[in-house]
């Protein structure tokens, strides 16, 4: 089992919809959360981190954490055909030391059609 | 503010042979890290180089190394290529290890193995 499940879709919704992005960990040792976008030939773009359990919102983005469950999401509000992208759920567990390791989720693919 | 730079964006190798692909960071930022990335296993995470040490290595044959250098520029080598090693090779920096401000990500090295 991954540490980190994160549905692939494909999802596909109509402009100005609302998106509804989810990962499930099980490494209770993860402390950040992070949602990156990845454009076709494009490395991935971060959106949003959060470390506490609860809601924080950017814009059109909110990244939602609920560390009881183990359960992440991202929300998008008003959705363009812009945001039509893969996007990843990133998570990270301190090491050893100091160092940091990220482990994604597979990404799910959005497409936002006009 | 120049991104992540990789170089170069694509490469054709042959099977037995190896390859150097390189990264420089985000001026300032003295994390870096690399990841693979395939259809088949997502974002898996190779090494992360601090200072000129590499702090942390993810689960890759030691076919797979990298070094950084003084100017936080990094290399990442591949001898004996196989064909499974065809993948995006995706370079991150970080202005430092031990706080999630995110990951900044290159485009990418694409390599195909032949």
């Amino acid at each position: 089992q991954k540490e980190v499940e994160q549905d692939p879709g494909p999802l596909s919704v109509p402009e100005g919809a609302i998106v509804s992005l989810n990962c499930t960990y099980s490494n209770s040792a993860f402390q950040y959360f992070m949602w990156y976008r990845q454009y076709s030939r494009k490395g991935p773009e971060l959106l949003m981190y959060t470390y506490s359990s609860g809601n924080k919102e950017d814009g059109r983005f909110t990244a939602q954490v609920d560390k009881s469950s183990k359960y992440i999401s991202l929300f998008i509000r008003d959705s363009q055909p812009s945001d039509s992208a893969t996007y990843l759920c990133a998570m990270s567990r301190r090491t050893s030391g100091s160092a940091r390791q990220l482990t994604f989720g597979s990404g799910t693919q959005l497409t936002v059609l006009p | 503010k120049a991104g992540v730079t990789q170089t170069p964006r694509y490469l054709i190798k042959t099977r037995g042979q190896q390859v150097t692909l390189s990264c420089s960071p985000i001026s300032g930022h003295r994390s870096v890290s690399w990841y693979q990335q395939t259809p088949g296993q997502g974002l898996q995470f190779l090494f992360e180089y601090f200072s000129e040490t590499q702090r942390n290595k993810g689960n890759f044959p030691g076919r797979f190394s990298g070094r950084q250098f003084s100017n936080s520029r990094s290399e990442m080598n591949v001898s004996t290529l196989e064909l499974g090693d065809s993948a995006l090779y995706l370079c991150a920096s970080s202005l430092e290890i031990d706080r999630a401000n995110g990951y900044t990500f290159g485009s990418g090295t694409r390599l195909t193995v032949v």
